[in-house]
């Protein structure tokens, strides 16, 4: 397919666990941005990559919030130790150099029990 | 501080009627502001991108005005259908952080009645 993909569409885990979740832009994109979208509230900016440049983390809400991009591919956000307020949709979205609009996936549904 | 305001919330309306959503926000210093249709258990949806520029977007049914000096946008959907049933959100990109993020407002549910 020719959008954004997220895996996994759900997950479940145990408070205290570390999660790992994954974004695959549209190829040829430069730009990736995670945000998070907690129930019943608009989406918060995570951390944005842009090509080679050092990414923006100015959204992470803790030290426990990371996420990797590989050049201009995968990018993984992993949470660790997780707690129940990190339960929320996960968006990935990407953008093309030149352009503005943001592309984005169908989300990661986390529920921390 | 960037504040991105929807109003109404909710919103509900019998099909054929026309659907106006508000976006405002409280620093003019925008580099452009975007309407997103966001459907349950699915990603967001680009409708329209007005740049700071301009002031307004077409795009079928949909037009977007923006008010940049009142800190205004209001996304006008005609003729609306039960297929137009969906969550709206605005979000607006700093002047000065033109690759950056989107900061985004909570969004007004929209039902449209058969």
């Amino acid at each position: 397919g020719a959008g954004v993909s997220q895996s996994p569409s759900n997950k479940v885990t145990e408070k205290g666990k570390d999660v790992e979740l994954r974004c695959d832009p549209i190829s040829g994109h430069t730009a990736l941005y995670w945000y998070r979208q907690r129930l019943g509230q608009g989406l918060e900016f995570l951390i944005y990559f842009q090509g080679n440049s050092a990414p923006d983390k100015s959204g992470l809400p803790s030290d426990r919030f990371s996420a990797e991009r590989t050049g201009e591919s995968v990018s993984t956000l992993t949470i660790q130790r997780t707690q129940q307020e990190d339960s929320a949709v996960y968006l990935c979205a990407s953008s093309l150099l030149n352009t503005d609009t943001q592309y984005f996936g169908p989300g990661t549904r986390l529920t921390v029990l | 501080k960037q504040e991105v305001t929807q109003i109404p919330a909710a919103l509900s309306v019998p099909e054929g009627e026309n659907l106006v959503l508000n976006c405002s926000f409280t620093d003019s210093a925008i580099y452009n502001l975007q309407w997103f249709r966001q459907d349950p258990g699915k990603g967001l949806t680009s409708l329209l991108l007005i740049q700071s520029s301009q002031r307004e977007q077409t795009s079928g049914r949909l037009n977007a005005s923006l008010d940049k000096s009142s800190g205004r946008s209001t996304l006008y959907i005609a003729a609306s259908q039960p297929g137009d049933s969906a969550t709206y959100l605005c979000a607006v990109k700093k002047a000065t952080d033109s690759w950056g993020k989107l900061q985004f407002g909570a969004g007004t549910q929209v039902v449209v009645t058969p």
